[in-house]
């Protein structure tokens, strides 16, 4: 089976640091995807990880630790756009499951 | 990059009749397709998996007989909800592999049945 956590909810201040983690129970694993997704919108794709470290594209990383079953995903420089709900998945048996996702309240 | 086409965006419906959402996968081939259904403030929820030239896969809880999935080619699959309720008013998204390394979505379906 496949089981994910992540926190409901988080708050940050523009310009600031955030790290939302995820962590994953799944026989099969396939890879970890993040997306973030604003409200009434599609799910955008941000990253998958499928070895261990740390993945970075711009003001977005991706960290993973297959061995701990964990995942972070870290923004930087955050802007009042960032603020949306951010959904960690991961690919097990050839399907991709979600997290009940983060939402990210960015305060200026 | 590649694109999933979904559509309508928005339909009302009346309760009772069945309504038909369409994913195509412009400038790709889709092997497989995944529909998904969402509820406000709630995650994807993986309805079924879709797949050209065979039976759809439902997840556990999905009635086969109201959300009929249909993937005849490499780049159509359908998601028909019949005899639609109330209840049945949601959000939903299709997605497909494209050939990197994510999963590409449908801009979704926003399904409110009166």
């Amino acid at each position: 089976g496949q089981n994910i956590d992540q926190p409901t909810e988080m708050t940050a201040t523009e310009g600031a640091i955030v790290q939302i983690n995820c962590t994953y129970q799944t026989s099969g694993f396939n890879g970890l995807f993040w997306y973030q997704q604003h409200a009434g919108e599609a799910p955008t794709f941000l990253s998958y990880n499928v070895l261990d470290g740390l993945e970075e594209k711009g003001r977005f990383s991706s960290f993973l630790s297959r061995s701990k079953g964990y995942s972070y995903l870290l923004l930087k420089e955050l802007q009042m756009k960032d603020s949306a709900s951010y959904l960690c998945a991961d690919t097990g048996g050839f399907k991709t499951i979600f997290g009940a996702g983060t939402r990210l309240f960015v305060k200026a | 990059g590649a694109v999933v086409s979904q559509h309508p965006s928005r339909v009302i419906c009346k309760s009772g009749t069945s309504v038909k959402i369409e994913c195509r996968s412009l400038d790709f081939q889709a092997t497989t397709m995944f529909w998904y259904r969402q509820f406000p403030k709630k995650s994807l929820m993986l309805m079924a998996t879709s797949n050209e030239g065979s039976k759809a896969t439902y997840e556990q809880g999905v009635e086969k007989d109201k959300f009929l999935i249909n993937h005849a080619s490499l780049t159509l699959s359908t998601l028909t909800v019949t005899s639609a309720h109330p209840e049945d008013s949601s959000f939903y998204i299709c997605s497909a592999r494209d050939a990197g390394d994510g999963y590409t979505f449908g801009s979704g379906t926003r399904l409110t049945v009166v």
